[in-house]
Order: C-alpha cells, then structure tokens, then sequence
C-alpha cells in the first residue's frame, strides 16, 4: 500500500513551458484534490474531484487544468507555465463525504524561470 | 471569507515543556484537521474532530464548537517534535475553498534539547 504518490519530486521549468504533475492512489477514495503551498500563505486549493470524470475547481485554479479518468490518477497540469507557479505541489485523497481523514502525498516542488 | 487563524505562528521550548498551539475559526465547521509537517515537507494527518477531545499518545487535540476555538497540545515535548503544525477547517455548505479545507498559515515549533 504506497498511499498517495507524486512524480516528479523536483522540477525546474521556464516561462511558457507545459508540464504535468502526477498524483497516484491505492487506496480507492473517491476524493482527491491538489493544493499549492507558497511561504508565509496556507495551503491553496487548486482542483479537487469526487470521483472518476468529476472536477472542479477550487480557490486558485487559473493556469492550471485537471482530469480524472480512473479512480486512482488525478495529474495537474501547467498549461503554459509561469513563475508565480512557482510552488511547492501537494495531492491529496480521502474517502468521500464531510470530516474524512486527508492523506497527503510528498509534495513537488516546481520552479519556473 | 472563511478565516483560520493559527497563534504562535512561532514557537521555540525547552525539552520537556508542554506545549499548546491554538486555532480560531470565524463560521460553523463540519470537522478541523491538525497536520504536521516535516522538514522534509511531507504533511501528515494527527487528529480530526468535529467536537471534544482526542488524544494519541503526548498529543492532545480539542475543539470548542460554541467559541470557534481548537487547540494542540504536547506533553513532555521532544526535539523530534519540531516541525510546522497547521489547522485546516471543513465548512459546512460546501464552503471552505469550494468543497475542500481552509487551512492556517501554520505554527512553527522547534524544541530545543
């Protein structure tokens, strides 16, 4: 049981550049969302979706595009990247419905130039 | 706008000291998360409660509803204790960040030897 996994760990991209962020669970929750972390500011919520072919979108989503299509895979993706992008990446997942404990993937940290 | 607030935002204590971070809320929640987070960045899930007071191991959480107030405690704190610890809230109605938690800024504690 890996729990929540993202790749990559590291990134450094330039200004204009696309890229996408993995986030993987085995744990079959229906819930999964990705959040942003910048210094001096809690974390953001970007996307979230509650199951397979349902997103939506959170506090900060411009910029950024999600999909899932299994149970188990939520990536985000950077259309055209930016340096106020520049962030630490974390996905989340819990099982469905209100007060549901979070598991946290370890996070990526993406520089844009 | 939905508020979390987290005091200290830093803490610094002797080995040994017990330890409180408090976390105040402006409307009504569904549930509040105590994280932690390493160093290393990973966050981790310690408590989630929608009422009372939960305890595992030199870690105790409560959370009074009436006055929007939720508090973490360590007893006989310990250097691997340091880290940041962050509150997040669930409103009810879908609030939060559009069906996600509200998070604090987070309370940095070291714990020195």
């Amino acid at each position: 049981n890996a729990g929540v996994t993202q790749t990559p760990k590291f990134q450094v991209l330039k200004t204009g550049q696309s890229m996408t962020l993995q986030c993987a669970q085995d744990m079959n929750h229906e819930y999964m969302s990705w959040y942003r972390q910048d210094p001096g500011m809690g974390l953001r919520l970007i996307h979230y979706s509650v199951g397979a072919g349902i997103t939506d979108q959170g506090e900060v989503p411009n910029g950024y595009n999600v999909s899932r299509s299994t149970t188990e895979d939520f990536p985000l993706r950077l259309l055209s990247a930016a340096p106020s992008q520049t962030s630490v990446y974390f996905c989340a997942s819990s099982y469905s419905g209100r007060a549901r404990e979070q598991f946290f993937g370890p996070g990526t940290r993406l520089t844009v130039l | 706008k939905n508020e979390v607030e987290q005091s200290p935002q830093n803490l610094t204590a002797q080995e040994g000291e017990f330890i409180t971070i408090n976390c105040s809320y402006s409307v009504g929640i569904s549930a509040l998360h105590w994280l932690q987070q390493h160093p290393g960045g990973g966050i981790v899930s310690l408590f989630m409660l929608s009422s009372g007071k939960k305890k595992h191991g030199r870690l105790i959480a409560t959370i009074n509803i009436q006055e929007k107030h939720s508090s973490l405690h360590i007893t006989a704190s310990h250097p691997r204790d340091s880290a940041v610890y962050i509150c997040a809230v669930r409103y009810k109605m879908g609030g939060g960040g559009a069906d996600g938690l509200t998070f604090g800024k987070g309370t940095h504690l070291i714990i020195q030897p």
